[in-house]
C-alpha cells in the first residue's frame, strides 16, 4: 500500500498569511494526488486534482505542486473561510490513501 | 444538482450486520463511480471502497476485505455497503462520494454526501 505523510499536523495561521502543507508519498503517484478541505459536521470538498488542478469554483488562492514525491497545497492571503482541515489523497493505486490530514486554526 | 445522501447508519453490537444506501441525484449516475470513506470522530478520513460506474471494478482497504460488500443498482441510482462482523473500530461517520469523471474516472470524487454514523458497541 501507498503511505501519504502529511505535514504539519496543524498550523496557527492568521487572516492574510499564506500557508503551506506537503504530503510524501511512500512510492510514485504520477502526479495522481487530490487535495481536499474538510469542516467539522460538513462533506469534504474537493480542491485540487491531479496534483496541480484548481477544482471548478474554488478560489485561485489555493494552489498545488510537486516534485517528485513531495506534493504542496499552498494558500495564500488566507480567508476565515479557509480555516479547515486538509487531506492530501493518492489516486494512483487501490487501496487509495488519505494523509493524516493538517489542520489550520487561528 | 447534485446530491448524495447517506443512510442506515445506527448502534449496532459487535459482530453484527448493517447495511448502509446512498441515494444519489442531480447526475447520470450510471456513469460515475462511487466510494465510501469513513472518518472515526476525532481521526482522519479513511478510505474503506469502491465500485466503478457498471460494477465491475470493486475495490476495498485491507480493514474491512472479506466483510463489507459494496454494490449498486443503477436502475434505482443507490450505492450500497453492507457491512458484516461489525467491529468496534468500525465505528464512524460513513460518507459516500462520487467520481469527478464519468466512466473509467479518476478516482477524485468532486461530491460527497453528509455521512451516516455507525457506532459499533454492546
Amino acid at each position: 500500500d501507498i503511505q501519504m505523510t502529511q505535514s504539519p499536523s496543524s498550523v496557527s495561521a492568521s487572516i492574510g498569511d499564506t500557508v503551506t502543507i506537503t504530503c510524501r508519498a511512500s512510492q510514485g503517484l504520477g502526479g495522481w494526488l487530490g487535495w481536499y478541505q474538510h469542516k467539522p459536521g460538513k462533506a469534504p470538498k474537493l480542491l485540487i486534482y491531479a496534483a496541480t488542478t484548481l477544482q471548478t469554483g474554488v478560489p485561485s488562492r489555493f494552489s498545488g505542486s510537486r516534485s517528485g514525491t513531495d506534493y504542496t497545497l499552498t494558500i495564500t492571503s488566507l480567508q476565515p473561510d479557509d480555516f479547515a482541515t486538509y487531506y492530501c489523497q493518492q489516486a494512483n493505486n487501490f487501496p487509495l490513501t488519505f494523509g493524516g490530514g493538517t489542520k489550520v486554526e487561528i | 444538482q447534485v446530491q448524495l445522501v447517506e443512510s442506515g447508519g445506527g448502534v449496532v453490537q459487535p459482530g453484527r450486520s448493517l447495511t448502509l444506501s446512498c441515494a444519489a441525484s442531480g447526475f447520470t449516475f450510471s456513469s460515475y463511480g462511487v466510494q465510501w470513506v469513513r472518518q472515526v470522530p476525532g481521526k482522519g478520513l479513511e478510505w474503506v471502497s469502491f465500485i466503478s460506474y457498471d460494477g465491475r471494478n470493486i475495490q476495498y482497504a485491507d480493514s474491512v476485505r472479506g466483510r463489507f460488500t459494496i454494490s449498486r443498482d443503477n436502475s434505482e441510482n443507490t450505492v450500497y455497503l453492507q457491512m458484516n462482523s461489525l467491529r468496534p473500530e468500525d465505528t464512524a461517520v460513513y460518507h459516500c462520494a462520487k467520481d469527478r469523471d464519468y466512466g473509467a474516472g479518476s478516482y477524485f470524487t468532486d461530491n460527497w454526501g453528509q455521512g451516516t454514523l455507525v457506532t459499533v458497541s454492546s
